[in-house]
């Protein structure tokens, strides 16, 4: 139990443009799930709270006009990255809230 | 001052051998502290997880948690080399993680 998916596990997109990706929780419901963005040979840095029914909470520095956050069920959110630029290249994973944080696979997104 | 501070390595040891991570944190106030090992290019996996003073054991893995201190290990018997990732400290603060830098760990055959 308590896994959760991400879509698509990498996305390669052209400068400008923008990618969505989802994260779901596919056996239970979670009422907040996290998103974190990761750069090489760094650590997870959480980027926002998400939470069903309620806007995002977004850490200090990112950018929330730029990294739309929607939590329309209670097993889906989404992260649109818009107007992506390289660099915003960077492995995103998400995770949900059931008593400990479960992690998706994450996405590995490439703008050129 | 990081809140979370991990030494990035690497962390070499042969095959066998007990591999030692240690992490500090700033907040005196976290009550729940993680270890999650991550493999290059997959996202982390939770490993353990310690409330309470004291060691914890699971397996091969231990987890030593001071508050006094504000000092979590992780130790790791008997190193095998599917055990060389990165292994990232958490902890939790307001119900969010915050992530250490993680230490690279390399067992040698």
């Amino acid at each position: 139990g308590a896994v959760v998916s991400q879509h698509p596990s990498w996305v390669i997109c052209k400068s400008g443009t923008s990618v969505k990706i989802e994260c779901r929780s596919l056996d239970f419901q979670a009422t907040t799930m996290f998103w974190y963005r990761q750069f090489p040979k760094q650590s997870l840095m959480l980027m926002a709270t998400s939470n069903e029914g309620s806007k995002a909470t977004y850490e200090q520095g990112v950018e929330k006009d730029k990294f739309l956050i929607n939590h329309a069920s209670l097993t889906l959110s989404t992260l649109t990255v818009t107007s992506a630029h390289p660099e915003d290249s960077s492995f995103y994973i998400c995770s949900a809230d059931r008593y400990e944080q479960y992690f998706g696979p994450g996405t590995r997104l490439t703008v050129t | 001052q990081k809140e979370v501070e991990q030494n990035s390595g690497p962390l070499s040891v042969p095959e066998g051998a007990i591999a030692s991570l240690n992490c500090t944190y700033s907040d005196r106030g976290s009550q729940s502290f993680f270890w999650y090992r991550q493999y290059s290019g997959k996202s982390p996996e939770l490993i353990m997880f310690i409330y309470s003073n004291g060691d914890k054991e699971d397996g091969r893995f231990t987890a030593q948690l001071n508050k006094a201190s504000q000092y979590v290990s992780l130790l790791i018997r008997d190193s095998q080399p599917s055990d060389s990732a990165t292994y990232l400290c958490a902890v939790n603060n307001r119900g969010k993680l915050i992530f250490g830098q993680g230490t690279e760990l390399s067992v040698k055959p």
